[in-house]
């Protein structure tokens, strides 16, 4: 156990919805990563935040957002969403960010239908 | 952040010792080596990291050369648990980790 809960574990949708995806590091972690796993691009850094403001961007998409809220825990919200993005949804957490190790929660499977 | 090169797959009999090279000949000095797991579908497993030193944890030993250009990861004594995806990253003090394709390990009985 990674002590890095996400919720839900699964969630079906249909093209055009919103989700939101729940995040709750480590305790006593400070920063808070998402990553995106689909088949055809593997493991995808999405965004950073630390102690509630954006630290770092990767290939996000601009239907795609993330805040962190005070008790830092994040949720990463998909809009207007489409076949494309199904894929497993992955956070990670460390104490404060740099060369410490992440440490991953299990995930969230979207599917789109 | 340097890129990696590591076998797409390998094998390993229960018991016995699974060495995992990586290829980094493009590290800079100030990049740590780190490995990370990942079994079936669950989330990416920190492994060990390190700098130049060889470093050993109850998981696992990374050995790095010398010149810092590869690295081996050592399970010493692999069990099937050990099957998963191994992936090798690079990384200065930038926060993001850049996944590649990883090794594959299969142990069998």
């Amino acid at each position: 156990d990674s002590g890095v809960t996400q919720t839900p574990k699964h969630l079906i949708t249909a093209t055009g919805q919103r989700v939101t995806l729940r995040c709750s590091p480590r305790s006593g972690d400070l920063s808070v990563y998402w990553y995106q796993q689909s088949l055809d691009q593997g493991l995808q850094f999405l965004i950073q935040y630390y102690n509630g403001e954006e630290r770092a961007k990767g290939n996000i998409l601009e239907r795609f957002s993330a805040q962190q809220f005070p008790d830092l825990h994040s949720e990463l919200n998909l809009s207007s969403l489409e076949l494309g993005d199904s894929a497993l949804y992955f956070c990670a957490s460390s104490p404060q960010g740099g060369n410490q190790p992440q440490h991953f929660g299990d995930g969230t499977r979207l599917s789109i239908l | 952040d340097a890129k990696t090169t590591q076998p797409t797959s390998m094998d390993c009999a229960e018991g016995r010792a699974a060495n995992l090279p990586c290829n980094h000949s493009t590290i800079s000095g100030n990049e740590y080596v780190y490995w990370y797991r990942q079994i079936h579908s669950q989330g990416p497993q920190y492994i060990i990291h390190g700098l130049k030193n060889n470093e050993t944890n109850e998981m696992a030993s990374l050995i790095i050369t010398e010149d810092r250009k590869s690295s081996t990861l050592i399970l010493p004594h692999a069990t099937l648990r050990d099957t998963a995806v191994y992936y090798c990253i690079v990384r200065v003090y930038t926060d993001k980790l850049i996944f590649g394709t990883g090794t594959r390990l299969q142990v069998f009985p």
